[in-house]
C-alpha cells in the first residue's frame, strides 16, 4: 500500500496569504497519479487537482499543484474566505489511498 | 447534471451486514467511460477507498477490506451497491459513492461525489 503523508496537519493563515500544502508518498507515483481534494464541514470532497498539476473543471487559477515522484505540493496563491477547509491528497493508482488531510484555518 | 445519491439504513447492528445503494441520475451507469466507487470517512477522520466497479461488473477492492466487501451493479436501475459484512463499531462512517472518468486516463480521480450517508454500527 502506498502511504501518503501530508504536512502540516494544520495551517493557520489570514485571507490573502499564500498557502503551501505538502504531500509525500512512500513510493514513487506512476505517471503522477496524484489528486487534491477540498472538503468543507458536512460536504463531500471536491476535486481540485489531478495528474499532480491539472486543475479540474471550474477550479479557480489561484489553486495550483506541482511535484512528481514522491513529493507533491498544493499552493493556494491568495486565500479567499471560502478556501478555509480540509485538503486531502490522493494517489489513484491500482489501489487508491488518501493522505490524512491538512486543515487550513483562519488565523 | 450528474447526481449520485446514497441510500440505506443509518443504523446497523454489530456482526450484521451493511447494505447501501447509490442511484445515479443525469447520466448512464452503463457508459464505458466511467468507473463507480465507494469511499468512507469515519467521524472526524480521513478518507478510505473501499472499492470500485465497472458497468460490466468487474470490481476491485481495498485489500484491507476485501474479504468483507461485495460491490455490484444494476444497470437496469442505474444503481450500484455496497455490502460490508461482519461490521463492527470501526465501520461507523459517512459512506460516499463517487464516479471516476477514465477518459482522462485509465486511472483517474473521483470527480463526482454523492452527498454521503452516515452509517452507525451499534446495538
Amino acid at each position: 500500500e502506498i502511504v501518503l503523508t501530508q504536512s502540516p496537519g494544520t495551517l493557520s493563515l489570514s485571507p490573502g496569504e499564500r498557502a503551501t500544502l505538502s504531500c509525500r508518498a512512500s513510493q514513487s507515483l506512476s505517471s503522477s497519479y496524484l489528486a487534491w481534494y477540498q472538503q468543507k464541514p458536512g460536504q463531500a470532497p471536491r476535486l481540485l487537482i489531478y495528474g499532480a498539476s491539472s486543475r479540474a473543471t471550474g477550479i479557480p487559477d489561484r489553486f495550483s499543484g506541482s511535484g512528481s515522484g514522491t513529493d507533491f505540493t498544493l499552493t493556494i496563491s491568495r486565500l479567499e474566505p471560502e478556501d478555509f477547509a480540509v485538503y486531502y491528497c490522493q494517489q489513484y493508482g491500482s489501489s487508491p489511498t488518501f493522505g490524512q488531510g491538512t486543515k487550513v484555518e483562519i488565523k | 447534471q450528474l447526481q449520485l445519491q446514497e441510500s440505506g439504513p443509518g443504523l446497523v447492528k454489530p456482526s450484521e451486514t451493511l447494505s447501501l445503494t447509490c442511484t445515479v441520475s443525469g447520466g448512464s451507469i452503463s457508459s464505458s467511460s466511467y468507473y463507480w466507487g465507494w469511499i468512507r470517512q469515519p467521524p472526524g477522520k480521513g478518507l478510505e477507498w473501499i472499492g470500485t466497479i465497472y458497468y460490466s461488473g468487474s470490481t476491485y477492492h481495498n485489500p484491507s477490506l476485501k474479504s468483507r466487501v461485495t460491490i455490484s451493479v444494476d444497470t437496469s436501475k442505474n444503481q450500484f451497491s455496497l455490502k460490508l459484512s461482519s461490521v463492527t463499531a470501526a465501520d461507523t462512517a459517512v459512506y460516499y459513492c463517487a464516479r471516476r472518468d477514465i477518459l482522462t486516463g485509465y486511472y483517474s480521480p473521483f470527480d463526482y461525489w454523492g452527498q454521503g450517508t452516515l452509517v452507525t454500527v451499534s446495538s
